[in-house]
Formats: C-alpha cells, sequence, structure tokens
C-alpha cells in the first residue's frame, strides 16, 4: 500500500476561485509528479519535482503552479478556477533510483463550475 | 481474450480465461516499457516493467512481451479473475529526464 495522501478527493467549486490540492508522502521520496487525467483516458503530466526548492513544468500546459518546500510535500495551486480545469489530478512519487515505479494517490476529482 | 490497445479500449473475458492487453508505442528511443493497472476510484499502480533490451518478462499471473520490430508491447494476466478489473496503461520512459509517457487505457472487464 503506497503512503501518499491527496486531499481534498472530490472539489467542486465556482469559477474564479483559488483552490489548492494537497499532495504528501510518507515515504522520502525525492521525486513527486502532478499529472491530469481525463476519465478513462491516459496521464498527462503537468508538473514535477526532483527535490526540494525544484519544480518543472511537464508535457502538458498547465495554468496551474506547484511548490516544494518540504520533501514530504507537493501541494498544487489554481490562482483562478475556470471550467476547463475540471478534470482528476493525481500525485505520485518515485524512488531517485527507480523513476519508472510511481506510487500514486487517489487523486482529486476537481469540478469547476 | 485480446484487445488491440488504442483501439478497443474495452475487453471483456471470462473468469478464469487468459487476457491479452496490447500497447504500441512511438519512441524507439525508450528503455523500459512499464504496466500500470488503475482500478476504480485509485491511482495506477505498478504491475510489471521490462527493459528495452529483453522481449519478454514475467511475474506473478502476469507477462509482459515486448516487440521493437514493430514497437508492440504486451501484458497477458494468467486465469483472470474478477480482482483484475481495471483500467491497464502501458508506459514508456523516455529522455535524459527519464519521464513516462502514457498509452491510452485499455478497460478489462472480468464476467463471472
Amino acid at each position: 500500500e503506497a503512503d501518499i495522501y491527496q486531499t481534498p478527493r472530490y472539489l467542486v467549486i465556482g469559477t474564479g476561485k483559488k483552490i489548492t490540492l494537497e499532495c504528501s508522502q510518507t515515504m522520502g521520496h525525492d521525486k513527486m509528479y502532478w499529472y491530469q487525467q481525463d476519465p478513462g483516458m491516459e496521464l498527462h503530466l503537468i508538473h514535477y519535482s526532483y527535490g526540494v526548492n525544484s519544480t518543472e513544468k511537464g508535457d502538458l500546459s498547465s495554468e496551474s503552479t506547484v511548490s516544494r518546500i518540504r520533501t514530504e510535500h507537493f501541494p498544487l495551486t489554481l490562482e483562478s478556477a475556470r471550467p476547463s480545469h475540471t478534470s482528476q489530478y493525481l500525485c505520485a512519487s518515485s524512488e531517485s533510483t527507480r523513476q519508472k515505479i510511481q506510487y500514486f494517490g487517489a487523486g482529486t476529482r476537481l469540478s469547476v463550475l | 481474450g485480446e484487445s488491440v490497445g488504442l483501439h478497443l479500449p474495452t475487453l471483456s473475458v471470462q473468469e478464469g480465461d487468459n487476457s491479452i492487453i496490447n500497447c504500441a508505442y512511438s519512441n524507439s528511443a525508450s528503455d523500459y516499457f512499464i504496466w500500470y493497472k488503475q482500478e476504480s476510484g485509485k491511482g495506477p499502480q505498478f504491475i510489471i516493467d521490462i527493459r528495452s533490451n529483453m522481449d519478454k518478462r514475467q511475474g506473478q499471473r502476469v507477462t509482459v512481451l515486448l516487440n521493437k520490430t514493430v514497437k508492440h508491447l504486451s501484458l497477458q494476466i494468467a486465469a483472470t479473475q474478477p480482482g483484475d478489473s481495471a483500467v491497464y496503461f502501458c508506459a514508456e520512459r523516455v529522455g535524459n529526464n527519464r519521464k513516462l509517457i502514457w498509452g491510452l487505457g485499455t478497460s478489462l472487464a472480468v464476467n463471472p
């Protein structure tokens, strides 16, 4: 069982609101990732981090931002939510030497009205 | 039962039968290919991987086959059980920063 947690699991919010999706892991992994996934579709990498104070944008352009102040915590923020941001957001982590094995949280399903 | 991956996203099999899930990849420079299983309401979970210099790898009830000539990857599940019902994703590891590129999922439904 992976020790990576995402909150909230579900979020329904109005357009223009600022939101932060939380992700924490207790495995001491250096590498963490945020993916966006529409139902039944592939995962798209939107942000990743290789350690504290290191963040990079992924392959899919996103208006969200991330921070990595502590190893275990990798929150994602949307300053002004829009209906186009409606999706599922998955957080993952991996060991530095075994990046191909990623451990995922259960996801946050975001609906912006 | 057998799927053609990207073109038939749903595979339905009888409990106890063998399942074959297929995936086509695009990047010749990928060094690892990985299968993940995603159950409803959960994040993906690692199943098995295969290095690009291998053509077959076996795990517990699962076998992954790699055909680099036609850039094709398959996951075989023996004696499929109801607990195997999920969406299965193939992913390839590419690039100097070793990111994963994910394929479209195949939904496996196991009929009792």
